[in-house]
């Protein structure tokens, strides 16, 4: 009940290209859905997040879609550039918790 | 304004030693975290610190020890080190509660 899982495991696209990571989640208690961005050799930093009373958020090229009935959500990434190449982490927190649970990560490599 | 700093950024063990990774913050946050990063597992939380005076246990705390030293500082012991704590090693603060987390440079430690 407290796993987020994660797909793909690894993503390749052409420049321009729309990838889109999934992610699921069992425990209906959940109520925050960040997702991190992580380039080689760096720490992860906070890429957009979303609570599931709005099924989706945008913050440039950068867009969550939240399906509460179906407890998944998922990152998309318009226009798509080789700087973006990076591993994506999904997780999910608790009301009255100070933890995420992560996703197992997906390493994306855009082509230019 | 550092934000998260941890040290040392490499380091390697023999099985049996012991070592501290260093973490301290300065963005007067009350929450400290500190993770484990392992290829295909994502991020593993080891131990947290809600606020200054306070630790708890994460998902793999095992063979761990914490001490939140004060509010700007926590460190994570090994005490005695093993092939399977090989990993990258990850100190994240945030303000409390549900909300983003920062995370440091990370600290890479190969035990042979």
């Amino acid at each position: 009940q407290q796993q987020v899982k994660q797909s793909p495991q690894s993503l390749i696209v052409q420049k321009g290209g729309i990838p889109i990571i999934n992610c699921a989640y069992e425990n209906t208690a959940f109520d925050y859905f960040p997702w991190y961005q992580q380039f080689p050799g760096k720490g992860p930093a906070l890429l957009i997040a979303i609570r599931p009373d709005v099924s989706e958020k945008k913050e440039g090229r950068f867009t969550i879609s939240f399906n509460k009935s179906a407890k998944q959500f998922s990152l998309h990434i318009m226009d798509s550039q080789p700087g973006d190449s990076a591993t994506y982490f999904c997780a999910a927190s608790r009301p009255g918790t100070y933890k995420y649970i992560f996703g197992t990560g997906t390493r994306l490599k855009v082509l230019a | 304004n550092a934000g998260v700093t941890q040290t040392p950024k490499f380091q390697v063990l023999k099985t049996g030693q012991s070592m501290t990774l260093q973490c301290a913050q300065d963005m007067n946050h009350n929450s400290m975290y500190w993770y484990r990063q392992d290829p295909g597992m994502g991020l593993r939380l080891i131990y947290y610190s809600a606020s200054e005076g306070t630790t708890d246990k994460g998902e793999v705390p095992n063979g761990y020890n914490v001490s939140r030293l004060n509010k700007r500082e926590f460190s994570l012991r090994l005490e005695s080190a093993a092939p399977s704590q090989t990993s990258v090693y990850f100190c994240a603060s945030s303000a409390g509660g549900v909300g983003e987390q920062y995370f440091g440079p990370g600290t890479r430690l190969t035990v042979t």
